[in-house]
């Protein structure tokens, strides 16, 4: 167990439709890091919040949102999800000041 | 751009000899960090080994080290004696010295090890 919990672990959804996925970080990590993992794309960064506020932006769609809460935990919304959107999500986590980070499981997605 | 690239095709390796995983990368920040992960097929990212730009010893951990020729920016993994266990996916990333810890990660080498 890495620390990092990410749930659900697998979602099947279909065409349109719109999901929420849950990171919860290690202990006294303030930063938040979501990543998607497809075929033809590869491992690509999406998004980093840290202590709340959204600190940089990757390559993520304008039908993905994300926010990081006062708790710390995040979601990451999809939403008019189409087929090419199926891939695993990861999240990260890690302390400030420590390069590199730890990753969750991961929630792999199928969008029908 | 790509800044990492692994281009070697999916390798198979004898159970206890070593592998070199190689990674080249680009980047015109001097200051920059690189790490490995290993993705097994239950999917999980695992952080096996990180670099720093400055270092001046390369990087070891365990069974895992780290060749690092600043000049070439080449940051290759060396597995020494090679378990079933490390059959698996990996990858290599670099963190840019923009203060925000996001890696830029490769396509990734299979590794299979065989008894």
């Amino acid at each position: 167990d890495s620390g990092v919990t990410q749930t659900p672990k697998h979602l099947i959804t279909a065409t349109g439709q719109r999901v929420t996925l849950r990171c919860s970080p290690r202990s006294g990590d303030l930063s938040v890091y979501w990543y998607q993992q497809s075929l033809d794309q590869g491992l690509q960064f999406l998004i980093q919040y840290y202590n709340g506020e959204e600190r940089a932006k990757g390559n993520i769609l304008e039908r993905f949102s994300a926010q990081q809460f006062p708790d710390l935990h995040s979601e990451l919304n999809l939403s008019s999800l189409e087929l090419g959107d199926s891939a695993l999500y990861f999240c990260a986590s890690s302390v400030p000041g420590v390069y590199g980070y730890t990753f969750g499981s991961g929630t792999r997605l199928t969008v029908v | 751009a790509q800044k990492i690239t692994q281009t070697q095709p999916g390798m198979f390796v004898q159970e206890k000899e070593a592998v070199t995983l190689d990674c080249t990368y680009d980047t015109s920040d001097p200051s920059y960090g690189l790490f490995w992960y290993k993705q097994p097929s239950s999917g999980e990212m695992i952080f096996l080994i990180y670099q720093g730009s400055y270092d001046q010893q390369n990087a070891t951990e365990g069974r895992y080290s780290l060749n690092f020729q600043k000049a070439r920016k080449s940051a290759n993994l060396v597995i020494s004696a090679s378990q079933l266990g490390d059959s698996a996916m990996y990858f290599c990333a670099m963190r840019e010295g923009d203060g925000n810890n996001r890696l830029a990660f490769g396509k990734g080498n299979q590794v299979v090890v065989i008894p």
